[in-house]
């Protein structure tokens, strides 16, 4: 059965520090992965990753994958309150999208 | 502007009640798509269309109907047939069928049960 975990679930810091959230997968005819943002209600998209070892990086978020063992990080650095939200991680297959269970990221002043 | 749009954002059913979300959206894209969350869990596929006139079932069908008249609108009824609604119903939408990078999201229906 395909399966996406994410750690940790919850996750609460203070402004201005640097955290790592992440996820690991068993999903079979893997094509990519993908991290969302849901603040409020509606998810947006933030990365697409396909290939192993090869940084994405947006301002002061950036996210790799390592498709040897089978997960990926995605690193939030200088963290403002802005980013206080839940991540997801999303595996595309051939035919459909397999969701993690989300981190909830809350960012203290 | 271009978007997703759901409606309402908060629901009540009361027993034995059948309801309908709607989703409507202006993006011209093909493939449609309900998805349930429920709190600690990741969102779970109920029903997906590829095209006008089509759809098949996601992983979480059952107590859930759909239609797809118009490529713009895709209805989700929750019937009495389903034992536990309560949950935040996720409509999303993209060009083609199961692109993650191009999903874009609704802003969700709350369901409740009375």
């Amino acid at each position: 059965e395909d399966k996406v975990v994410q750690s940790p679930l919850s996750l609460v810091v203070h402004e201005g520090d640097t955290v790592t959230l992440n996820c690991s997968y068993e999903v079979t005819n893997f094509r990519s992965l993908l991290w969302y943002k849901q603040e409020k209600k509606a998810p947006t998209f933030l990365f697409m990753l396909t290939s192993s070892g090869i940084e994405k990086k947006s301002g002061r978020l950036s996210s790799i994958l390592d498709k040897k063992e089978l997960f990926s990080i995605l690193n939030i650095t200088a963290t403002q309150t802005g980013d206080s939200a839940v991540y997801l991680c999303v595996i595309q297959g051939a035919q459909k999208l397999v969701f993690g269970q989300g981190t909830r990221l809350t960012i203290n002043p | 502007d271009g978007g997703i749009t759901q409606s309402p954002k908060y629901l009540f059913r009361k027993e034995g009640q059948n309801v309908t979300l709607s989703c409507e959206q202006n993006l011209n894209h093909d493939a449609m798509y309900w998805y349930r969350q429920d709190p600690g869990q990741g969102l779970r596929l109920i029903y997906y269309s590829q095209i006008v006139n089509d759809f098949q079932k996601g992983d979480i069908a059952e107590g859930y109907s759909v239609s797809r008249e118009k490529k713009e609108s895709f209805p989700l009824t929750v019937t009495s047939a389903q034992k536990n609604p309560t949950a935040f119903y996720l409509c999303a939408s993209s060009p083609q069928t199961a692109r993650g990078e191009k999903l874009f999201f609704g802003s969700g229906t709350q369901l409740s049960v009375l």
